[in-house]
């Protein structure tokens, strides 16, 4: 009964450093994103992976490169962290609801704190 | 570009005391309007999904309305227990079909 679990929760790294950011699903969901969460920004989607196979930019995709490694997983990687991409990024996974017309309901992990020096 | 605006940023209400919180969005063509709990330090959990002007969705204490403009989370004799931020996000009609539009949430405290 996990649903989308993150690792790390918390990290550190200073300006330069690479990292990456796991996400996993365990309710065969086809549909998997990425946001960010800042203060009085609300949430922004980083990427999304509509399947298996399939990746695609959101609103702020610059400076994150993704790879949807197969259906249950879906990582971000950060190439040269920056202080500008410190914030509390979200996974989030999504799958075809019966009478839904298509309507997405996200269901989300429970973040990943990442702080940039 | 697909807006959300939510009001007001932060409420605080005494248990008990009945209140509504508001989403006004602008969007092309509705495909859904989601309203999400977020507890601090988690993600957020779906609450409903409205489809549709003229919808409403009850769970316990709350209850969700949907206009052509905006919808409204009715919170009735509110319990400490239901203090948390209030998403709200729609999901366009066209063009991608995945991406939902956030607003920047709602704060409510409720006091015992």
């Amino acid at each position: 009964n996990a649903g989308v679990t993150q690792t790390p929760k918390f990290q550190v790294l200073k300006t330069g450093q690479s990292m990456t950011l796991q996400c996993a699903q365990d309710m065969n969901h086809n549909s998997m994103y990425w946001y960010r969460q800042d203060p009085g920004m609300g949430l922004r989607l980083i990427y999304y992976s509509a399947s298996e196979g399939t990746t695609d930019k959101g609103e702020v995709p610059n400076g994150y490169n993704v790879s949807r490694l197969n259906k249950r997983e879906f990582s971000l990687r950060l190439e040269s962290a920056a202080p500008s991409q410190t914030s509390v990024y979200f996974c989030a996974s999504s799958g075809q609801v019966p009478g839904s017309s298509g309507a997405n309901v996200l269901t989300f992990g429970a973040g990943s704190r990442l702080t940039v020096l | 570009e697909d807006q959300v605006t939510q009001s007001p940023e932060a409420l605080r209400l005494q248990e008990g005391e009945s209140s509504s919180l508001n989403c006004s969005y602008t969007v092309s063509g509705l495909r859904g309007l989601f309203w999400y709990r977020q507890d601090p330090g988690k993600g957020p959990e779906f609450l409903f999904t409205l489809y549709s002007a003229g919808e409403e969705k009850e769970k316990e204490r709350l209850k969700a309305t949907l206009t052509k403009k905006e919808s409204f989370l009715h919170i009735t004799a509110p319990k400490p227990e239901d203090s948390a931020t209030y998403l709200c996000a729609v999901q366009n009609s066209g063009g991608s079909n995945y991406k939902l539009t956030f607003g920047k949430g709602t704060l409510l405290t409720v006091n015992p």
